[in-house]
């Protein structure tokens, strides 16, 4: 099973449309999470720290079920700009390793006029 | 700008040529991370370091060999690379919650 786990899409979904992405991880001991937007053949880009209590930022909502190690952003009103791939990227301190960032393979996201 | 460099932004070598990639960070961050993406692929993650030791190796052909000098500086050099190697290479940092930033990336091409 892979540490961190997303739905590859694409999703494509029409201008204005209510989108949501979901995000399960293996590791319960996880510290911390966020979402990050990948444009084609660019670097990935901190989207959004996503915190217990579910947090906003405009148009994306985050929310994070520890219990089900589950995490998923929301994507309200959707824009033509919004079209890339969102990487759900976990966080873990290990005894071992120290610092430890996984990412997602991602969620390719389509947004058609 | 992320605060976090990569030169070369683009490189082609052939399979006999050594190179290095270099990534900067003045961040005050304490973990840097080489990742591989090839084309339409996931991130692979290559190469962990924290507080300047190597602390994950992630089945990484010896013929990338990283190299971190000190917290603000990475290195990832290559020998006798293969065309399949051809990829973007992405460094970053991150400090102790987690939050990462990349570089820009090189893109490589081995010829």
């Amino acid at each position: 099973r892979k540490e961190v786990e997303q739905d590859p899409g694409p999703f494509n979904v029409p201008e204005g449309a209510t989108v949501a992405f979901n995000c399960t991880y293996s590791n319960s001991a996880s510290q911390s999470f966020f979402w990050y937007r990948q444009d084609c053949r660019k670097e990935p880009k901190l989207l959004m720290s996503v915190y217990s209590s579910g947090n906003e930022d405009g148009r994306f909502t985050a929310q994070l079920n520890r219990a089900s190690q589950y995490i998923s952003l929301l994507i309200r009103d959707s824009k033509l700009s919004d079209s890339a791939t969102y990487l759900c990227v976990v966080y873990a301190t290990n005894n071992n390793a120290g610092n430890m960032l996984t990412f997602g393979g991602g969620t390719r996201l389509m947004v058609k006029p | 700008e992320t605060g976090v460099t990569q030169t070369p932004r683009h490189l082609v070598m052939g399979m006999t040529n050594k190179k290095s990639l270099k990534c900067e960070q003045h961040l005050g961050h304490n973990a840097m991370y080489w990742y591989k993406q090839s084309a339409k692929k996931p991130l692979e993650l290559m190469f962990v370091y924290n507080f300047k030791e190597q602390t994950e190796n992630n089945s990484v052909p010896s013929r990338f060999s990283p190299e971190c000098p000190n917290s603000s500086h990475l290195f990832l050099h290559l020998h006798t690379l293969q065309p399949e190697d051809s990829a973007l290479y992405l460094c970053a940092s991150s400090q102790e919650w987690g939050t990462a930033f990349f570089g820009q990336g090189t893109r490589l091409t081995v010829v």
